[in-house]
């Protein structure tokens, strides 16, 4: 199995530019999400999703975008980049969404290193 | 305000000798508590985890941890490090009610000195 694939690994901008980060997984999880790890910060929540058709914000979502229209993707846009979003970017994944799973395992990505210049 | 704390920054070991790295979480009941491990250029691995029952946990690699409900503690231990064990690890919990969200600490550092 794959896993959770992300794609780039890596990804250079200019200020103002947009991209979206990819995400998928081949494991039928309903549970997905994005998470951004800064120097000294850990990992923060940006987005996530419990089903495909349900997004809500997680602790950073200012400055990010999300959509479900499939279980097995979750893209990421960012749609006027900005040098505070230069970061390392993780989605995850995990088998519980609507149906509860807060013990569910989560898997992580390899991540996406994001700068903007 | 629920929270995770890792005090510990960075921490230097030589090889062979005992590990301990902390992680302290600030909530009114138990959360379900993880530890993860990020070896450099790679994405999170799953170590352990506690929901309830026994308070010391067995993980991968030879690391386990203890649940210590009067500390809000769940500290790491391995009894004897190798260099591989060189890597970043994080505490990360998730509180009842909160669905399937990690809140992580910030991370700890590990330097295996041979």
């Amino acid at each position: 199995n794959a896993g959770v694939t992300q794609t780039p690994k890596f990804q250079v901008l200019k200020t103002g530019q947009s991209m979206t980060l990819q995400c998928a997984q081949d494991m039928n999880h309903e549970y997905m999400s994005w998470y951004r790890q800064d120097p000294g910060m850990g990992l923060r929540l940006i987005h996530y999703s419990v089903g495909a058709g349900i997004t809500d914000q997680g602790e950073v979502p200012n400055g990010y975008n999300v959509s479900r229209s499939t279980t097995e993707d979750f893209p990421l846009r960012l749609l006027s980049a900005a040098p505070s979003q230069t970061s390392v970017y993780f989605c995850a994944s995990s088998y519980g969404g609507t149906s509860g799973g807060a013990r569910d395992i989560q898997y992580f990505g390899a991540g996406t290193r994001l700068s903007v210049l | 305000a629920q929270s995770v704390t890792q005090p510990d920054i960075h921490i230097t070991v030589s090889e062979g000798a005992s590990l301990e790295l902390r992680c302290n979480y600030s909530y009114g009941a138990t959360p379900y508590l993880f530890w993860y491990v990020q070896s450099p250029g790679q994405g999170l691995q799953l170590l352990l985890k506690y929901f309830s029952g026994d308070t010391l946990v067995q993980g991968i690699k030879g690391f386990e941890a203890e649940f210590k409900r009067s500390q809000s503690s769940f500290n790491l231990r391995k009894p004897s490090v190798h260099w591989s064990d060189a890597a970043e690890y994080f505490c990360a919990v998730v509180f009842t009610g909160g669905g399937n969200k990690l809140t992580f600490g910030t991370g700890t550092q590990l330097k295996v000195e041979l």
